[in-house]
């Protein structure tokens, strides 16, 4: 069965710390794959997105995620966090062809917490 | 704000009750996308339009839930008969159609239902 396996529950940081967030996937096909963000009382709103080639993507905020097919892993990373960066997490994978493409699989999801 | 809407925000309803929830996609976006989230869990998806047509439905929807998306323009998802275990925060996405695959999916706020 498809599905996204997100390493930690609850990360607690301070600022100034680096961040690497765990996202592993299974799925049998060619996917997309995709970072989305939760910050307090707001929406769910796209961090990054990978569909091909450089398998290292630039999103908003400083975050970047290295795509590794071999692993089936797509981690979230940041050099240094803010307290602003304080949110729920959610890696989330579909497949680039075949009839399930609209079907976006998440994760459980990291809670960030960063300590001022 | 031209981002996806959600009405109701929360809906407190008894068990055995119908509910419905309307969803209003960002204006140019074809595709439409109705996801269930619990408590501590990620998203989970429930169907998907492509306009008008219902093009995906998740096992997760029972025969107790439709959705409808009668102009291709907003959608409305009803749950008749509702169960305690119903509650959960329902979520819209919308995408626009692109020559690619399923691109990144925009969510809105979301509708928190609670069955006593």
């Amino acid at each position: 069965a498809q599905s996204v396996s997100q390493h930690n529950h609850h990360v607690i940081l301070s600022e100034a710390a680096s961040l690497e967030l765990g996202c592993n996937y299974s799925y049998g096909g060619t996917v997309n794959l995709f970072w989305y963000v939760q910050y307090p009382g707001q929406h769910l709103q796209l961090l990054l997105k990978y569909f091909s080639g450089d398998p290292l993507v630039k999103g908003i905020k400083g975050f970047e995620a290295e795509f590794i097919k071999s692993k089936f892993s797509f981690n979230l990373r940041k050099p240094s966090v803010q307290w602003s960066d304080t949110a729920e997490y959610f890696c989330a994978v579909n497949a680039r062809y075949g009839g399930s493409q609209g079907n976006l699989i998440f994760g459980k999801g990291t809670k960030l917490s960063v300590k001022p | 704000d031209t981002g996806v809407s959600q009405d109701p925000r929360h809906k407190i309803t008894k068990r055995g009750q119908n509910v419905t929830f309307r969803c209003d996609p960002i204006s140019e976006h074809n595709r439409l996308y109705w996801y269930r989230q619990t408590l501590g869990q990620g998203p989970e998806f429930l169907t998907y339009f492509q306009n008008e047509a219902q093009l995906e439905k998740s096992r997760l929807l029972s025969d107790r839930f439709s959705a409808e998306r009668p102009k291709g323009s907003f959608s409305t998802l009803e749950i008749q008969r509702t169960e305690q275990g119903d509650s959960a925060m329902y979520l819209c996405a919308s995408s626009p159609r692109t020559a690619r695959t399923h691109n990144e999916q925009f969510f809105g706020p979301g509708t928190r239902l609670t069955v006593l």
